[in-house]
């Protein structure tokens, strides 16, 4: 069985700051895709990066990288100069190939609040 | 244009009811899921719909059944709703199945509260 883990209910920032966000995994599949999900105050589920089993090099999207870390199996999110804007519900998820198409399964979620 | 809809965003309803949710994505993809969010914000899958075809369903009762008319709609049937079913149901979908690199997009959710 897959399972996320995301250890930080809430973080407190400043803006312009720095935020990683962690993200542990756990699967026996050599296959999989662990993704970021960012959920603001308005309900909507938006996608912000993704890191493939295989890929070889961090992904970056814009102001945001996921330190990916196989050995440790850890997909860390990190927000360089951190916006108000940045304040959301942020999810981690990974989906593995069992021969269909697969679900994510979700991480607890982390609650982020950018302060002026 | 929207890529993943549902309709409707709010729905509130009295226990014992049946209702439906309507989801329907313009991005060509073939394989379309439901997911259900409680109280405390935990994202769980209950289906995924691909080429027609049932492939999950996580343990979900069998008063939920999905309903699929075509590769762009994947509907939400809900039979004698009850307390527990009030939460926020996100629909997505994603490309190619069974490939795990595919990025899956949301809709915007529906609030369904059960009085």
């Amino acid at each position: 069985a897959q399972k996320i883990t995301q250890t930080q209910p809430g973080m407190f920032v400043q803006e312009k700051e720095a935020v990683t966000l962690d993200c542990t995994y756990d699967t026996s599949d050599p296959s999989y895709g662990l993704f970021w999900y960012k959920q603001p105050s308005s309900g909507e589920m938006i996608f912000l990066i993704y890191q493939g089993s295989y890929d070889q090099q961090n992904a970056t999207e814009g102001r945001y990288s996921l330190n990916f870390q196989k050995a440790r199996k850890s997909a860390n999110l990190v927000i360089s100069a951190s916006q108000l804007g940045d304040s959301a519900m942020y999810f981690c998820a990974m989906r593995v190939r069992r021969g269909g198409a697969d679900g994510l399964t979700f991480g607890k979620g982390t609650h982020l609040i950018i302060q002026p | 244009d929207t890529a993943v809809s549902q309709t409707p965003k709010y729905l509130v309803t009295q226990m014992g009811n049946d209702k439906s949710i309507k989801c329907e994505q313009n991005l060509g993809h073939d394989t379309m899921y439901w997911y259900k969010q409680d109280s405390k914000k935990f994202l769980k899958i209950m289906f995924s719909y691909n080429n027609k075809e049932l492939i999950i369903n996580e343990t979900v009762p069998n008063r939920f059944s999905p309903k699929s008319p075509d590769k762009a709609h994947l509907n939400l049937h809900i039979n004698s709703l009850e307390l527990g079913d009030s939460a926020v149901y996100f629909c997505a979908s994603s490309g190619i199945g069974g490939l795990p690199t595919d990025t899956q997009y949301f809709g915007p959710g529906t609030r369904l509260t059960v009085l």
